[in-house]
């Protein structure tokens, strides 16, 4: 089946400009994660929707950082006036809701490279 | 104070042998989940294994195992009979059970490299 896609792979733009960036989930997983990955580290949290419920935003670095979910389904994590320290890779994960102590895989997608400028 | 440390930050082994990837961790969650992503060149976090607080064995997949030591705190990869395309980077990451986010906490990753 379709895995978690993102659009667009690569993003150029000029220092002070908004992006916005596009996951499509895996169809049927109600949870959805934003990642942010700059050069040579590790993953670090941005932003977590669950079905109808409101967003974890504790990860999101500035104000400059927002993200929505429409009908539960596509996200678009949006960045406002972007700065140089934005370019990064972002990357987007689905996995169907959590039970209990079970663990459901967060699969990810392929990521958008942002350069700032 | 790091929630998940990888203390290597690369790491060489001959094609066909067995290779440790260490990680650590620190919660006070005593139901947690520990995974392991393989990220090659091409950026793709590709889900290789995971462990739970609460299993009894160490979990397999595969070539790769888990080295779960609760007491000590630490869940080390082992992948066995390496082979070329196991050239990427390794992110160890925990996912704490109490927290209703439930998103994943990522160590700084091991970048493996098998020789031929």
């Amino acid at each position: 089946g379709a895995g978690v896609s993102q659009s667009p792979s690569n993003k150029v733009t000029e220092k002070g400009k908004d992006v916005e960036l596009r996951c499509d989930p895996i169809s049927g997983h109600t949870a959805l994660y934003w990642y942010r990955q700059s050069l040579g580290q590790g993953l670090e949290f941005l932003i977590y929707f669950q079905g109808n419920s409101a967003p974890d935003k504790s990860g999101l670095p500035s104000d400059r950082f927002s993200a929505e979910r429409t009908g539960g389904s596509v996200s678009t994590l949006t960045i406002q006036r972007t700065q140089q320290e934005d370019s990064a890779v972002y990357l987007c994960a689905s996995s169907r809701k959590m039970t209990g102590l079970s663990y459901n895989e967060q699969f990810f997608g392929p990521g958008t490279r942002l350069t700032v400028l | 104070a790091q929630k998940i440390t990888q203390t290597q930050p690369g790491m060489f082994v001959q094609e066909k042998e067995a290779v440790t990837l260490d990680c650590t961790y620190d919660t006070s969650d005593p139901s947690y989940g520990l995974f392991w992503y393989k990220q090659p060149s091409s950026g793709e976090m590709i889900f290789l294994i995971y462990q739970g607080s609460y299993d009894q064995q160490n979990a397999t997949e595969g070539r790769y195992s888990l080295n779960f030591q609760k007491a000590r705190k630490s869940a080390n990869l082992v992948i066995s009979a390496s082979q070329l395309g196991d050239s990427a980077m390794y992110f160890c990451a925990m996912r704490e059970n109490d927290n209703a986010g439930n998103m994943l906490t990522f160590g700084g990753g091991t970048r493996l490299m098998v020789k031929p």
